[in-house]
């Protein structure tokens, strides 16, 4: 079975912190993703990375930025937290190999910024 | 870019009552994928549909994609309060992109 670990389910930070959110997949996919979720809303990506070293910008980048220095690794940097940032976010894996994309989800961080 | 419109929104049934949620997307897809999100879970993976006109059961669950590749519907049978959570339709678009297009999901509420 697909595993996709986060490194916290619930994360308070203050205003102005950086914040640091972990993914780790364990099936060697190529493909991985950064989504928050918000009531009404649905999924919209922040960003996403092809390969180690790699990084594209999703839907709403703003505010945020991605490191992704190993394969299994894929992490998401609040360079200054605001408020609005507070939200649940979702890291997803998926491999090329498969050729349908289908995306595992980890269990989610619920970040608060107070 | 391409967009992903699902319908309603939200969905309260009695238990026992039929559900359907409706996808339509703004282009054609390679392919259209669904998932399930339990209250304070995840999103997981049900099915994939690739083909034309396709249509897939997993027991009480049938899924179908449109002719021309643009809509998809879910349709689940006699509803059980296992069934409640959002479900979320997700379009591929080929191309390659590896990204998919999610709709914004259908919260199910089943009253026993």
């Amino acid at each position: 079975d697909v595993k996709v670990t986060q490194s916290s389910r619930y994360l308070v930070k203050r205003t102005g912190e950086k914040v640091f959110l972990e993914c780790v997949q364990d099936m060697d996919h190529e493909n991985m993703f950064w989504y928050r979720q918000d009531p009404g809303l649905g999924l919209r990506l922040i960003y996403f990375s092809y390969d180690v070293k790699m990084k594209e910008k999703g839907d709403i980048p703003e505010g945020y930025s991605v490191s992704r220095e190993k394969k299994e690794r894929f992490s998401l940097i609040l360079e200054s937290a605001s408020t609005n940032q507070t939200s649940m976010y979702l890291c997803a894996s998926s491999s090329r190999r498969t050729m349908s994309y289908e995306q595992y989800f980890g269990p989610g961080t619920r970040l608060t910024v107070t | 870019g391409q967009q992903v419109m699902q319908i309603p929104q939200y969905q309260h049934v009695q238990e026992g009552e039929d559900f359907t949620t409706y996808c339509n997307s703004s282009t054609t897809l390679s392919n259209i994928q669904w998932y399930k999100q339990r209250p304070g879970g995840h999103p997981v993976f049900l099915i994939q549909l690739v083909k034309s006109g396709e249509v897939k059961k997993q027991k009480r669950l049938t899924f179908q994609f449109g002719e021309a590749k643009k809509n998809s519907s879910l349709h689940i049978t006699a509803t059980q309060t296992t069934d409640v959570g959002t479900y979320f339709c997700a379009g591929y678009s080929g191309a390659g992109s590896y990204q998919l297009t999610f709709g914004k999901g259908t919260k199910l509420s089943v009253i026993p």
